[in-house]
């Protein structure tokens, strides 16, 4: 059970729109910032925003983040078969000093 | 350009040790604060630690306290993760990663991960 919760799954046609929610608590989202990560099957997450809403570097701006209260979204326009992937959320928790990830979801492009 | 590359891992049976290093290049290592994440198999991320830029401070997971130990050679560019009395439910890819400071989860670069398979 993990402490941000994701929708396991999401699906969406090729050059829609899809977001991907993360809920969390006052001592995590609701207090620090927020990071989403990509990740393909065998290889190494990948870090795509940061602070919630910022681009990490070379991360195309079809990628957005934002926050607000104890949730984040993460969102993808002009959706490409090459974003299928796992997509995880993670945070600060200031109540049990530890980083915390969500349990991930999976992206189908249609 | 960043390169972090795990080693160590491998098989071991339970209640032994291991310990796991991440050799770091293309940044100034002594500048930025290091974590260790896993990833069981099939599973989600597990974040398990993290030591500051200079190794005065550390977090650790609840599931690893007391049994993990995470340390940095800042002379070697080098993270290590000491895993002691291991158990089944530590068997993952650990990988190292690096982070904007601790207490944070800006991780922006990660190495490979190496494959600590605990097994008797």
């Amino acid at each position: 059970q993990s402490v941000l919760t994701q929708p396991p799954s999401v699906s969406a046609a090729q050059r829609q729109k899809v977001t991907i929610s993360c809920s969390g608590s006052r001592s995590n989202i609701g207090s620090n910032f927020v990071s989403w990560f990509q990740q393909f099957p065998g290889t190494a997450p990948k870090l795509l925003i940061y602070d919630s809403d910022k681009r990490s570097s070379g991360i195309p701006d079809r990628f957005s983040g934002s926050k607000s209260g104890t949730s984040a979204t993460l969102g993808i326009t002009g959706l490409q078969t090459g974003d299928e992937a796992k997509y995880f959320c993670a945070a600060w928790d200031s109540s049990l000093n530890v980083v915390v990830f969500g349990g991930g979801t999976e992206l189908t492009v249609l | 350009q960043v390169h972090l590359v795990e080693s160590g891992g491998g098989v071991v049976q339970p209640g032994r040790s291991l310990r796991l290093s991440c050799a770091a290049s293309g940044f100034t290592f002594r500048n930025y604060a290091m974590h260790w994440v896993r990833q069981a198999p099939g599973e989600g991320l597990e974040w398990v630690a993290d030591i500051s830029f200079d190794g005065g401070n550390k977090f650790y997971a609840d599931s690893v306290k007391g049994r993990f130990t995470i340390s940095r050679d800042n002379s070697k560019n080098t993270l290590h993760l000491e895993m002691n009395s291991l158990t089944v439910e530590d068997t993952a890819i650990y990988y190292c990663s690096k982070g904007h400071g601790v207490a944070v989860a800006h991780l922006d670069f990660w190495g490979q991960g190496t494959l600590v398979t605990v097994s008797s």
